[in-house]
């Protein structure tokens, strides 16, 4: 069936540096492709919703200039935190649907990221 | 703005037990509902889908229902086993053609041996 990889599963970095995750579809191309964070004991939240050859679409309160969103194939998005701090510390995860309509959607396997 | 809310946020049962998992939304108009799994430090499992216009799904033990108009769902899990325990997520994706979820805190369930 579908894949969806993510790459790192974790990753712990420095307070001030660049962090990069990527989020593969295997077996099937994603024209779109969200990326969602989720802090302990909350849900995940919609970050932005990736868009192959465009520019993402973020949501409100997420700062684009800080999580750089890039989807320059139809298997591929990455996700970069630039100048991480703690507050950044949290589960990112990112989803791509298969087939017209949608209708079923996958997940990656999450990454968690640590800031020092 | 679409809420998604689960009921309990956490929940403790014995080997065997048949046991109900709630959700609910705020907004009627969505497009399907989802129900998840997550195991602690990994990604999400799709359990059970149900579009709007279906009333629920089954697969295995688990039975997932759908009251679109009351903005209400459940997963129900018989015979609960202790490779159940897991954190179950309720996500719906609103009408529109957008294929963003819109998910609920989740139910941490443990199944005691």
């Amino acid at each position: 069936g579908a894949v969806v990889s993510q790459h790192p599963s974790r990753v712990i970095c420095k307070s001030g540096t660049s962090v990069k995750i990527e989020c593969r579809s295997l077996d099937f191309q994603a024209t779109t492709m969200f990326w969602y964070r989720q802090f302990p004991k909350q849900s995940l939240m919609l970050m932005a919703t990736s868009n192959e050859g465009s520019k993402a679409t973020y949501e409100q309160g997420v700062e684009k200039d800080k999580f750089l969103i890039n989807h320059a194939s139809l298997t591929l998005s990455t996700l970069t935190v630039t100048s991480a701090h703690p507050e950044d510390s949290s589960f990112y995860i990112c989803s791509a649907s298969k087939g017209a309509g949608g209708n079923t959607i996958y997940f990656g396997e999450g990454s968690w990221l640590t800031v020092v | 703005k679409q809420e998604v809310t689960q009921i309990p946020a956490a929940l403790s049962v014995p080997e065997g037990e048949n046991l109900v998992l709630n959700c609910s939304f705020t907004d009627s108009a969505i497009y399907n509902l989802q129900w998840f799994r997550q195991d602690p430090g990994k990604g999400l499992t799709s359990l059970l889908l149900i579009q709007s216009s279906q009333r629920e799904q089954t697969s295995g033990r688990l039975n997932a229902s759908l009251d679109k108009s009351s903005g209400r769902s459940t997963l129900y899990i018989a015979a609960s086993q202790p490779g159940d325990s897991a954190t179950y997520l309720c996500a719906v994706r609103p009408w529109g053609g957008s294929e963003k979820l819109v998910f609920g805190k989740g139910t941490k369930l443990t199944v005691n041996p």
